[in-house]
């Protein structure tokens, strides 16, 4: 009954594939995020859904794509995978954007050899 | 824009002594102000927020901070650290007129508590 999930844990692949992690919530928020945590911890948003409409994207390489299927799901697309795309990805979900609190995944952590 | 900032990279202190972990931030307007932790390997957990009224906000495990509008501050406390508060912990705001402009996180402070 895990409130915010992502799959996969870990994600090990070679520079140029293509990968997906997904992401779920079970809390019933109308809003979903995508964050990038570097190597040095800081934390930066890239996208933002609200009822799978797409409010936020923070200077994203179109490499990535999020789609949102229906409001309890977020995944996240990575074409022409590159080194600097290695990091932790977190989602999180809200029950609206403001002042609501963000709950967080457990992060996927991705490395690109 | 807004900003927030987390002076110090690092806090060591005692168990049992009290902790300080400092954070700034800047807006146009009024803030909505977070403090989240975050434990090795793991997603960050929410700790407390303020929001309107009282300045002093409590939280989980027995965290506070205070809302310092003139300082444009809000710290977080606890009074006897315990080792198990060691872990990394974000401040972060949001404009409260800002539309939809995301929750702007700050670098994160490693708190270390020694036994």
């Amino acid at each position: 009954d895990t409130a915010v999930s992502q799959t996969p844990k870990y994600l090990v692949t070679q520079m140029g594939n293509d990968k997906s992690i997904k992401c779920e919530q079970n809390l019933g928020h109308d809003t979903m995020y995508w964050y990038k945590q570097d190597s040095k911890k800081f934390l930066k948003i890239m996208f933002s859904y609200n009822n799978k409409e797409l409010i936020i994207n923070e200077t994203v390489p179109n490499r990535f794509s999020p789609k949102s299927p229906d409001k309890a799901h977020l995944n996240l697309h990575i074409n022409s995978l590159e080194l600097g795309d290695s990091a932790v990805y977190f989602c999180a979900s809200s029950q609206r954007q403001g002042r609501e609190t963000q709950y967080f995944g457990p992060g996927t952590r991705l490395l690109v050899l | 824009a807004q900003s927030v900032a987390q002076p110090e990279d690092q806090v060591n202190v005692a168990e049992g002594n009290p902790l300080t972990v400092k954070c700034t931030y800047s807006v146009s307007g009024n803030p909505y102000l977070f403090w989240y932790v975050q434990y090795p390997n793991r997603g960050l957990q929410f700790l407390l927020k303020y929001i309107t009224g009282d300045n002093l906000v409590k939280g989980s495990y027995g965290f506070e901070a205070e809302f310092n509008k003139s300082q444009t501050s809000f710290h977080l406390k606890k009074p006897s650290a315990l080792v198990s508060d060691s872990a990394l912990y974000f401040c972060a705001v949001r404009d409260v007129a800002s539309g939809n402009t995301p929750l702007v996180f700050g670098k994160g402070t490693r708190l270390s508590v020694i036994a």
